[in-house]
């Protein structure tokens, strides 16, 4: 058991750039989930998986952010056109939906836009 | 819809002395609840959780919590502060009929004094 990884760790941007990170899950894990942190602030839901559906999408997900878990394995976060308030660190988790329900970090990918 | 208020965003103990973490939970159905530690920079690490199980749950690291219906209270506690708990500190609500994505408390950072 390996954890759950992401990359990149940092990423810097330029305002208007696209910017995509990747998530690889607990293996076994079917569900994934996506968070968004800014600083001081507790982690906000964005969306989730199961397998490879998509569940759920939170309003704060505007058309500029689109996920995707392909395989039902590792997923992608895309934001296009990133704008300043885009800037925060995003975090992936992993569960079982036969256990306890427990999501399972990882270290997560913090993004600066300039 | 589930909500979670942590008491206080900063709580000052000396080493060796009690620690007490208030979390106050909002929800129309009975809830999982969660405890997360974040060191910088890091992910979320899972001190514990209530699955409607025992209501005194016993977590890592020398932590427990004790989940209150009446008082819709989920406050964690740890006997004696170690240098090593300073760290930021996540209350958490889920709910399995909502796909079980976490909900959390806007946090509190916890700071040791020798």
């Amino acid at each position: 058991d390996t954890g759950v990884s992401q990359d990149p760790r940092h990423k810097i941007t330029k305002r208007g750039q696209n910017v995509t990170f990747r998530c690889d899950p607990i293996s076994e894990h079917n569900r994934l989930y996506w968070y968004r942190q800014t600083l001081g602030q507790g982690p906000e839901f964005l969306t989730y998986f199961q397998n490879e559906a998509q569940l759920e999408k939170s309003r704060l997900l505007s058309d500029r952010f689109s996920a995707e878990r392909p395989k039902g394995s590792f997923s992608t976060l895309e934001i296009q056109r990133t704008e300043q308030g885009d800037s925060a660190m995003y975090l992936c988790a992993s569960s079982k939906t036969s256990s306890s329900y427990e999501q399972y970090f990882g270290p997560g990918t913090r993004l600066t836009v300039t | 819809a589930q909500s979670v208020t942590q008491l206080g965003s900063h709580v000052s103990v000396s080493e060796g002395a009690l620690v007490l973490l208030r979390c106050n939970y909002s929800s129309s159905v009975p809830p999982y609840l969660f405890w997360y530690v974040q060191y910088p920079n890091q992910g979320l690490q899972l001190l514990l959780k209530y699955t409607s199980a025992a209501t005194l749950v016993k977590g890592i690291n020398g932590f427990e919590a004790e989940f209150k219906k009446s008082e819709t209270s989920f406050h964690l506690t740890k006997p004696s502060a170690h240098m090593s708990d300073a760290a930021e500190y996540f209350c958490a609500v889920s709910l399995k009929a909502a796909g079980n994505k976490l909900t959390f408390g806007g946090g509190t950072r916890v700071l040791v004094k020798p």
